[in-house]
Order: C-alpha cells, then structure tokens, then sequence
C-alpha cells in the first residue's frame, strides 16, 4: 500500500496546549498536504508544503517536512476546542498509472475546554 | 458555486444488489477519485479519473466499477454489494495532482449492506 501513517492515532490536550501529529510516507513525493476532518463530513484542506520546501505556517498552523526520513509533522498552537477533529495527511506522487493522491489513516484530535 | 456533489447521503443495500454513487463538480477539474473510509483506515483510494475517458485503479478497487464520460461526473458503482462494502463514500476532486493543487471533497455517502 501506498498510504501514509498518521501518529498518533488519538491524541487528547487541554485547550490552549499545543498538538502535534506526524506523518510517514512511503515514496518520493510532489507535494503534501494536511487536511481536517470533523465528524460526519468531508475533509478541507488545511496546508500544502511542497516537496522543496521544509516548512511552513499558516496561523496556528505549522508544517515541517523532512524528504530524507520521508516524514511530516503538523503543530496546532494554543489549541481551542473548536480544533477538535480528525487530521490527515495526504501525498501526491507519481504512480506507475500517473499521479494519484493518498491519504494517512488520521490523528484524531480531542481539545478538552 | 456547489463545488463536489454526492448522492444519495445514506443508502442501504441489501446482499447482491447494485446501486451508483453519484458524484459532480462544477470547477472543471482534470481529477476525480473515490475513496472509502473505515475505521482505523484512513481514506483508501478506490478507483480515479485524470480526464473525461480516462480511469485507473487506486487501492481498492474490486467490487467497484466507475466511468468519466464527461468532465463533471464519476459515479461509482457496485455491481454485486457485499457487507464488506458498508463504509462511507468520498467523491473528491482536484486539478492534476502534482502541481500542488487542494483537493475537494463531496460530504460524503454512507453506504450499509446488509
């Protein structure tokens, strides 16, 4: 299989603590990518870092990406409860059959108030 | 601007029947997929498409068949359901991967075989 590992599978914080999940992959890659999911619906994409880049941020949000252990964290600052959901990475990579997206199996996200 | 559209949200099947997830986007984009997602398992990619014509294979594809005859749709179907099927169904869509490029989802279909 091609997809990724999300670690760890749950993690619970006390609001205003910081979150931090990691994500291994298994090839090389284009891009990757993080994205949330809340309960009972589709996911939305949250930041992308490209495969030259080593990191990145976006509010309280905060990529790194290291290509020689093909691996990613994602840091959530001072986090609320409204944070509380799934997270997942993604990579895109080219395939045998052209470029495919694949997802890690998530870090579900519990921020206690 | 509606973005991904899946029907139905619930279905239930029972054992040998045939249904299609229905799937449309409205932003033109080259790439749509399918994913399934159980617990513990992340999204497992089922079948995708980089352009009207043109499908492959993701992970998990028996059971599965899918057609693009045309940009906006990629329905998916099940020839024969099986309660291995019962999962809930993601449509998603993106311009090409690789150019780094989001990728949007439909809400989802939860599909019970039974």
């Amino acid at each position: 299989s091609q997809q990724g590992e999300e670690d760890p599978q749950a993690l619970s914080i006390q609001e205003g603590e910081n979150a931090t999940m990691n994500c291994s992959y298994k090839t090389s890659i284009n891009n990757l990518q993080w994205y949330r999911q809340n309960s009972g619906r589709g996911l939305v994409h949250l930041i992308l870092i490209r495969s030259n880049e080593r990191e990145k941020h976006s509010g309280r949000l905060r990529v790194t990406l290291d290509t020689s252990k093909k691996s990613s964290s994602l840091l959530i600052t001072a986090s609320r409860a409204a944070d509380t959901a799934s997270y997942f990475c993604a990579t895109d990579f080219k395939g045998d059959t052209g470029n495919q997206f694949y997802f890690g199996t998530g870090t579900s996200l519990t921020v206690i108030p | 601007n509606a973005g991904v559209t899946q029907t139905p949200k619930f279905q239930v099947l029972k054992t040998g029947q045939s249904m299609t997830l229905q799937c449309a986007q409205d932003m033109n984009h080259e790439y749509m997929s399918w994913y399934r997602q159980d617990p513990g398992m992340g999204l497992r990619l089922i079948h995708y498409s980089v352009g009207a014509g043109i499908t492959d294979q993701g992970e998990v594809p028996n059971g599965y068949n899918v057609s693009r005859s045309t940009t906006e749709d990629f329905p998916l179907r099940l020839l024969s359901a099986a309660p291995s099927q019962t999962s809930v169904y993601f449509c998603a869509s993106s311009p090409y991967p690789g150019s780094g490029n989001t990728i949007y989802f439909g809400e989802g279909s939860w599909l019970t075989v039974v």
